[in-house]
């Protein structure tokens, strides 16, 4: 069965950084890209960032609003995916989501975590 | 900023049909596979439909999806009180440095 869990997130100053983890598990990570999203409370689902697997270079792609401030990585022998927060804003509030690419080219997000809420206030 | 539009709210009686619309551009429906996701209340999005038109497995065939130029549709048929949550359809967009992107969401309420 196939599996993602979030930890990490919890409360934070503006400013300072966090990061998250995402575990996989019934599946053969290293052969997937991997999506972080997230949903500030009470509005719509947003992207963050995607890394690719290995075998398409493992580069990565971030949203206008994080880019320079959050990045991806991956650790395929461990089954982790990680978001590293940096200069997190107010406006970073949100539940952060994992999830699994799949289908053609990468096309469909299949498998979600649970979230993680991450919480930027002084 | 959602770049993919969607009506805020359906609804219908149980047993009634509903359809969500979800209207973009060439640059992100118009050439890219469209998905689309469920969210029940405090739960993390499922996948619905992939692939413009596919179902994954464990989800009804009552969920249908369709694409037609630049807007997609989903359809839910036999609606019942469980399909009560927030609808979403999803595609990667070709603009430089857009990435995914998500409709405005869709409320649908069973009547």
């Amino acid at each position: 069965e196939v599996q993602l869990v979030e930890s990490g997130g919890g409360l934070v100053k503006p400013g300072r950084s966090l990061r998250l983890s995402c575990t996989a598990s019934g599946f053969t990570f290293g052969d997937y890209g991997m999506g972080w999203f997230r949903q500030a409370p009470g509005k719509g689902l947003e992207w963050v960032g995607f890394i690719r697997s290995k075998a398409y270079g493992g580069t990565t792609d971030y949203a206008a609003s994080v880019r320079g401030r959050f990045s991806i990585s991956r650790e395929d022998s461990k089954h982790f995916a990680y978001l590293q927060l940096n200069s997190l804003k107010s406006e970073d509030t949100a539940v952060y989501y994992c999830a699994r690419a799949n289908c053609r080219g990468g096309s469909c997000f299949d498998y979600w975590g649970q979230g993680t809420l991450v919480t930027v206030s002084s | 900023q959602s770049v993919l539009t969607q009506p805020p709210s359906v609804s219908a009686a149980p047993g009634q049909k509903v359809t969500i619309s979800c209207s973009g551009s060439s640059s992100n429906i118009g050439n890219n596979y469209v998905s689309w996701f469920q969210q029940l209340p405090q739960t993390a999005p499922k996948l619905l439909i992939y692939e413009n038109n596919m179902r994954p497995s464990g989800i009804p065939d009552r969920f249908s999806g369709s694409k037609s130029g630049t807007s997609a549709t989903l359809g839910i048929t036999g609606l019942q009180t469980g399909d009560e949550a927030d609808y979403y359809c999803g595609t990667w967009d070709s603009t430089l440095g857009s990435g995914y992107v998500f409709g405005t969401g869709t409320k649908v309420t069973v009547l």
